[in-house]
């Protein structure tokens, strides 16, 4: 079966910390893979996706993700996180003809 | 564009009442989605429609709960009559294809208690 899994329910970091938010895909080919952002009481926010090529791809707020079909990973990663990064991220998957599964998604903590 | 509205963004009710939730897709978006979150559960996709008609319903949780989309730029969820499990927030999302290159598009939800 399709599944996206986000292994950390919860990851705290401080600011100026550097971040790595874990994503496990499990397709048959390659999926079409987002990364989502919720704020507290806002709905979900898009910030980034990969389709093909470049295995390492750009996102708002100075976000990153790497696909890695080796470890069918598609890890979100930050350099330095804000305090006002502090949301849960949502990892989600999909293909051409069937609709996106999202991941339980992980809360971040930053501390100051 | 707006993006995806709900309304209302909060509602309170008593059990065993009536409960609408409102849509507005993003115009020219073929497909419309509505989900649940909560903390035991996560994010769960209720119903999902295509060209206003209902294509996979599986996840909504039981005959209580029902949704309808009358046009291309409105959809309803009603829950008939509320309990308490169904406090929850109700999100609903926009897209131009299923499979789609550009991701779903999300409305501000609507935080859901029910008393």
């Amino acid at each position: 079966a399709q599944s996206v899994t986000q292994p950390d329910i919860h990851i705290t970091v401080s600011e100026g910390a550097s971040l790595e938010l874990r994503c496990n895909y499990s397709y048959g080919a390659t999926p079409y893979l987002f990364w989502y952002v919720q704020s507290p009481g806002q709905g979900l926010q898009l910030l980034l996706k990969y389709f093909s090529g470049d295995t390492l791809v750009q996102g708002i707020k100075g976000f990153e993700a790497e696909f890695k079909r080796s470890q069918s990973s598609f890890n979100l990663r930050k350099p330095s996180v804000h305090w006002s990064d502090a949301a849960e991220y949502f990892c989600a998957g999909g293909t051409s003809y069937g609709k996106l599964t999202f991941g339980q998604g992980t809360i971040l903590t930053v501390h100051p | 564009d707006a993006g995806v509205i709900q309304s209302p963004r909060h509602e309170v009710t008593e059990m065993g009442q009536e409960v609408t939730l409102r849509c507005k897709p993003i115009s020219g978006h073929d497909y419309l989605f509505w989900y649940r979150q909560t903390m035991m559960r996560g994010l769960e996709l209720l119903i999902y429609f295509n060209n206003n008609v209902p294509i996979d319903d599986s996840g909504m949780p039981e005959d209580r709960f029902s949704a309808k989309m009358p046009n291309a730029s409105f959809s309803t969820l009603k829950i008939q009559p509320s309990e308490p499990r169904d406090s929850a927030v109700y999100f609903c999302a926009s897209s131009l294809t299923l499979g789609t290159g550009s991701g779903y598009t999300f409305g501000s939800g609507t935080r859901l208690t029910v008393v």
